[in-house]
């Protein structure tokens, strides 16, 4: 059971939109239709932003949005804000008994 | 409102057992579907699952880590217990427990988590 891979970074502009990337296998992201995404800001406790690869918890705003080709899904954040600017990870279920697998986060820089 | 709070000692010596508590309010682990699940994170570095138990007192753990993990829970105190045993300094971490519902298959919401250290 590896971690899923994410780049360790990426960066924008406010109002610019960024997608992160979150690569899996075919025992986990290209198996089930149910990858999450959580942001994390310092100090604080992750907060799921994206389920079930595009649904978004009530309370998370519309600019974030999640898909997923074969064994890659994605976060893109549109209209960056610089509240934004957190940890992100991504985690898929990967079966009955490994249940979940968590990526290696992405650092989201507002410049 | 569904809120979560770990809690533990913060140092343990290298060869001991950690056990930690999730003290959780807002559902019942008698609800069918629900679960507590165990995720930890050492500094500077990812997430990573530790294991989950399910209202029908199903057990879950992380391949890697489940000889050394057994979680368990009382319902009657809205508590989940896990215990890690022969503590190294790797395992240094800030762990936290969250709410799971079978089918929905994601964290939400999670504890503030609360940091482990392990050191003689």
């Amino acid at each position: 059971q590896s971690a899923l891979t994410q780049p360790a970074s990426v960066s924008g502009s406010p109002g610019q939109s960024i997608t992160i990337s979150c690569t899996g296998t075919s025992s986990d992201v290209g198996s089930y239709n149910l990858v999450s995404w959580y942001q994390q800001h310092p100090g604080k406790a992750p907060k799921l932003m994206i389920y079930e690869v595009s649904k978004r918890p009530s309370g998370v705003s519309n600019r974030f949005s999640g898909s997923k080709s074969g064994n890659t899904a994605s976060l893109t954040i549109s209209g960056l804000q610089a509240e934004d600017e957190a940890d992100y990870y991504c985690c898929s279920y990967a079966g009955i008994s490994a249940l979940v697998v968590f990526g290696g986060g992405t650092k989201l820089t507002v410049l | 409102q569904i809120t979560l709070k770990e809690s533990g000692p913060t140092l343990v010596k290298p060869t001991q057992t950690l056990t930690l508590t999730c003290t959780f309010s807002g559902f019942s682990l008698t609800t069918s579907a629900v679960g507590v699940g165990w995720i930890r994170q050492p500094p500077g570095k990812a997430l990573e699952w530790l294991a989950l138990i399910y209202w029908d007192d199903d057990k879950r753990y992380s391949p890697s880590l489940k000889s050394r993990l057994t979680i368990t829970k009382d319902t009657s105190k809205n508590q989940v217990v896990l215990t890690m045993t022969n503590m190294d300094p790797v395992d240094t971490a800030t762990y936290y427990c969250a709410h799971w519902v079978l089918g929905a298959t994601n964290f939400d919401p999670w504890g503030q988590g609360t940091l482990v250290t392990v050191s003689s």
